[in-house]
């Protein structure tokens, strides 16, 4: 199975961007980068997803490396509500249609007010 | 849409009980997932399903048993429950086409300890 390396902890301030890292060196050609958050006492819900390209939605950015061994998320303007645990996430292709995630333990991101 | 629901929300079980707990999606998915969520880990899967009548094993399968009669429904039944099976249980689904966007969208949760 293909894995993803993040590290354990993160802290950033209110209202200042945050670069979330994620390795995933063994990632193959087929594979989906995709990111989950949970908040404290919630499921995980989903942040954004990208195969090659970098990708922005409402929520974040995500820009991808162009070997596509790394990715970072970008949260462009912290808020005390953005404090959760991040899910870098190579969503596998296992054949036919079955498209399980596999969780490591994330990133802990701490806002500070 | 109430999205995905839980029930219950907290159980206490004696070891050696059995219980089944529910969950339920009204987004018309066709991919239903049972994950597990120990202290400080991330989410093991334990079963899925791409469709009804159509069940499939996880990471972490034993000592568990599902099954899939509607599209709406997806039980998870502990049958002896045991101290290790004290976690927080996660169910979640995905509209599961084959696209790149297979989006899960997870319940609440339900947090079971065995004693």
């Amino acid at each position: 199975d293909a894995k993803t390396t993040q590290p354990n902890s993160m802290e950033s301030n209110e209202e200042e961007p945050v670069h979330l890292p994620c390795n995933h060196s063994t990632i193959s050609g087929t594979d989906y980068i995709h990111w989950y958050r949970q908040l404290p006492s919630q499921g995980p819900e989903y942040v954004i997803h990208g195969l090659t390209s970098n990708v922005n939605n409402r929520m974040a950015s995500l820009a991808i490396a162009e070997d596509r061994k790394s990715s970072t998320l970008i949260l462009h303007r912290a808020t005390l509500r953005d404090a959760a645990v991040y899910y870098c996430i190579l969503r596998e292709d296992s054949g036919g249609s079955n498209y399980k995630l596999t969780f490591g333990k994330g990133t802990l991101l701490t806002v500070n007010p | 849409n109430a999205g995905v629901t839980q029930t219950p929300k907290f159980r206490i079980l004696k070891i050696g009980q059995s219980m089944t707990l529910q969950c339920t999606q009204d987004m018309n998915h066709n991919y239903m997932y049972w994950y597990r969520q120990d202290p400080g880990m991330g989410l093991k899967l334990i079963y899925y399903s791409v469709g009804a009548g159509i069940t499939d094993k996880g990471e972490v399968p034993n000592g568990y048993n599902v099954s899939r009669s509607t599209t709406e429904d997806f039980p998870l039944r502990l049958e002896l429950a045991a101290p290790s099976q004290t976690s927080v249980y996660f169910c979640a689904s995905s509209l599961g086409h084959a696209t790149t966007y297979n989006e899960q969208f997870f319940g609440p949760g339900t947090r079971l300890t065995v004693l």
